[in-house]
């Protein structure tokens, strides 16, 4: 089946560590994002990548970075540097389903809970 | 102001009832998703249209683009349809998320 890997479910780390969170697709798509989620609020974007060894800022890429290296992964670190890391990470991918560029078929990965202690 | 907004936040029903959640965005868009969050986060796609109105099972879900809002109605409610539900609207380069409401059914 195809779909969105995200791992591990649920994260710890101390005040100060980098961490990275991994996602993978064996989906084709051809873009993935990464967003964040708070209590009360909705998905803010951090990160996207429209194509491998290319990837764009989101709202709220302050104390992150990403690499696409490949097409099939997207891996997401939070540095040191963000202040209040511990959030819900979400993967996303997309893929074009035709010859209209807005119209994009959508897949969600189970998410990332990441606590810092 | 979010460029997504949802109401209700919160909603509790009895078992049978009848619900509404409404979605109202400011942005031009492509589609609009609406999307089922479960309380262990992970997110599956109900309905994604782009005009008109999508039936599946007791999920109904309408958008109006002129007036940029779109409705989720689920009929006859079932505790097992206790979720974040989530409007999320689709442009050319990602999807905007609006806050969640977040539906109780009693038994």
């Amino acid at each position: 089946d195809g779909g969105i890997t995200q791992s591990p479910k649920y994260l710890f780390r101390k005040e100060g560590q980098n961490v990275t969170l991994s996602c993978e697709q064996n989906l084709n798509h051809d873009a993935m994002y990464w967003y964040r989620q708070d209590p009360g609020q909705g998905l803010r974007l951090i990160y996207y990548s429209q194509i491998v060894n290319d990837f764009q800022k989101g709202d709220i890429a302050e104390g992150y970075s990403v690499s696409r290296e490949k097409k099939e992964s997207f891996p997401l670190t939070v540095t040191s540097a963000q202040k209040n890391p511990t959030a819900f990470y979400l993967c996303a991918s997309s893929i074009e389903r035709g010859t209209d560029r807005w119209t994009r078929s959508w897949s969600f990965g189970p998410g990332t809970r990441l606590t810092v202690l | 102001k979010n460029e997504v907004e949802q109401s209700p936040q919160n909603l509790t029903a009895q078992e049978g009832e009848f619900i509404t959640i409404n979605c109202s965005y400011s942005v031009g868009i492509s589609a609009l998703h609406w999307l089922q969050q479960h309380p262990g986060g992970g997110i599956v796609s109900l309905f994604m249209l782009s005009s008109g109105k999508k039936k599946h099972g007791r999920l109904i879900a309408t958008i109006n683009i002129q007036e940029k809002h779109s409705s989720l109605h689920i009929t006859a409610s079932h505790p097992r349809d206790s979720a974040v539900y989530i409007c999320a609207v689709l442009g050319p380069n990602d999807m905007r998320f609006g806050a969640g409401t977040r539906l109780t059914v009693k038994p």
